[in-house]
């Protein structure tokens, strides 16, 4: 089973601040990469496929990168309906796709 | 757009099988995946299984002695059910469309296995 490695566990930023989050795969997963965003209460929304493709309707300041093992997930400018939990998924190697176990980010 | 709606009893007992249906609506469940992925309080996601419209299915392997999903074409419908529950599988509950990756997901529902 792949072990998708999120880091950090929490970040804290302030608004209109840029933030970094991080996901590592314990082995290759090409391209077949997602993220999602989490909101109390919520189901999680898609935002980023194919490890850096937009879902339909994502603001531009979220951006995906990387391939491989390592990939990134930037929001350019950290508006307050942005603080919630982030994870991604690898949907390349089975069995199984599997999630990281997610990066809260909270209100510096 | 396709929506996806989860329906099924919020609380089981131990031991006993936990059923949960999804309906598919605003478009057809034919030539997709289906997935199940649950939720545990204060935890992350874990995958459960997927159904393709056809019937051809596959299962979390931790999991898998446990679970069944079935589908309903004709009620644009597809179902989980998990056996001999305990209260790890204490969770919310999603289905959502796979793609490899999900990008409809139905609300979720609460399922509390308690006696």
């Amino acid at each position: 089973e792949i072990v998708m490695t999120q880091s950090p566990a929490t970040l804290s930023v302030s608004p209109g601040e840029r933030a970094t989050l991080s996901c590592r795969a314990s082995q290759s997963v090409s391209s077949n990469l997602a993220w999602y965003q989490q909101k109390p209460g919520q189901a999680p929304r898609l935002l980023i496929y194919g490890a850096s493709t937009r879902a339909t309707g994502i603001p531009a300041r979220f951006s995906g990168s990387g391939s491989g093992t390592e990939f990134t997930l930037t929001i350019s400018s950290l508006q307050s309906e942005d603080f919630a939990v982030y994870y991604c998924q690898q949907y390349n190697n089975w069995p199984g796709w599997t999630f990281g176990q997610g990066t809260k980010v909270e209100i510096k | 757009q396709v929506q996806l709606q989860e329906s099924g009893p919020g609380l089981v007992k131990p031991s006993e099988t936990l059923s949960l249906t999804c309906t598919v609506s605003g478009g057809s469940i034919s030539s997709y995946y289906w997935s199940w992925i649950r939720q545990p309080p204060g935890k992350g996601l874990e995958w459960i299984g997927y159904i393709y419209y056809s019937g051809s299915t596959n299962y979390n392997p931790s999991l898998k002695s446990r679970v069944t999903i079935s589908v309903d074409t004709s009620k644009n419908q597809f179902s989980l059910k998990l056996s001999s529950v305990t209260a790890a599988d204490t969770a919310v509950y999603y289905c959502a469309r796979d793609e490899g990756y999900y990008g409809v997901w139905g609300k979720g529902t609460t399922v509390t296995v308690s006696s």
